[in-house]
């Protein structure tokens, strides 16, 4: 199957700063790309949905001006969590596809911890 | 709305039995079901999809509109299906829905 790496697969930030999670399709175009959270044996809750060359979809609840995402190429999506706080640490994981009803593939995901 | 309920977060069974993990979805249109398996230390794969109709590792599931139902079945378990399985629905937008996922253990 395809490749999705998530880069990094973990990161230790202090509070207040923010941090970049990069996701990039290694052998196919995604045109499509889903960040998720999940919380400690919890579900993967979706944050929001971008489509190379426009803004994210963000889902409800979630802060588009905190969670930041790119996805300025077909081959990678950024999400930046802005002024990062205790609460926002969690596993990110991104999905991508390269087209509407294709098969998803999944990064590793990345843990974030804030001291 | 799209929702997705798997009732039991813990599944547990001996080798050789039969396990049925339990997946109920809640949308007013057509949806595409699909399975996912996180193996331990493992990112998340597609285990199968409703509508290729197929049978991976021995699993299958059905798609019953009538009941909203897309249980994931396998006659006989083995160890390494040990893994945790989220049933997954899209619906006309192009997002992905998760349940909470079952954690199956297949016992010696």
């Amino acid at each position: 199957g395809a490749v999705v790496s998530q880069h990094p697969s973990r990161v230790i930030c202090k509070s207040g700063t923010s941090v970049k999670i990069e996701c990039r399709s290694l052998d196919f175009q995604a045109t499509t790309m889903f960040w998720y959270r999940q919380f400690p044996k919890q579900s993967l809750m979706l944050m929001a949905t971008s489509n190379e060359g426009s803004k994210a979809t963000y889902e409800q609840g979630v802060e588009k001006d905190k969670f930041l995402i790119n996805h300025a190429s077909l081959t990678l999506s950024t999400l930046t969590v802005t002024s990062a706080h205790p609460e926002d640490s969690s596993f990110y994981i991104c999905s991508a596809r390269d087209g509407g009803f294709t098969e998803a593939f999944f990064g590793q995901g990345t843990r974030l911890t804030v001291v | 709305a799209q929702r997705v309920t798997q009732p039991e977060k813990l599944l547990s069974v001996f080798k050789g039995a039969p396990v049925e993990l339990k997946c109920n979805y809640s949308y007013s249109g057509s949806p595409e079901l699909f399975w996912y398996v996180q193996y331990s230390r493992q990112r998340l794969q597609l285990l199968l999809r409703h509508i290729s109709r197929e049978s991976i590792k021995g699993f299958t599931a059905d798609l019953n509109k009538g009941e909203t139902s897309f249980h994931l079945k396998k006659p006989f378990a083995q160890e390494e299906d040990s893994a945790m399985y989220y049933c997954a629905l899209q619906g006309g937008s192009e997002k992905l829905v998760f349940g909470k996922g079952t954690k199956l253990t297949v016992n010696p």
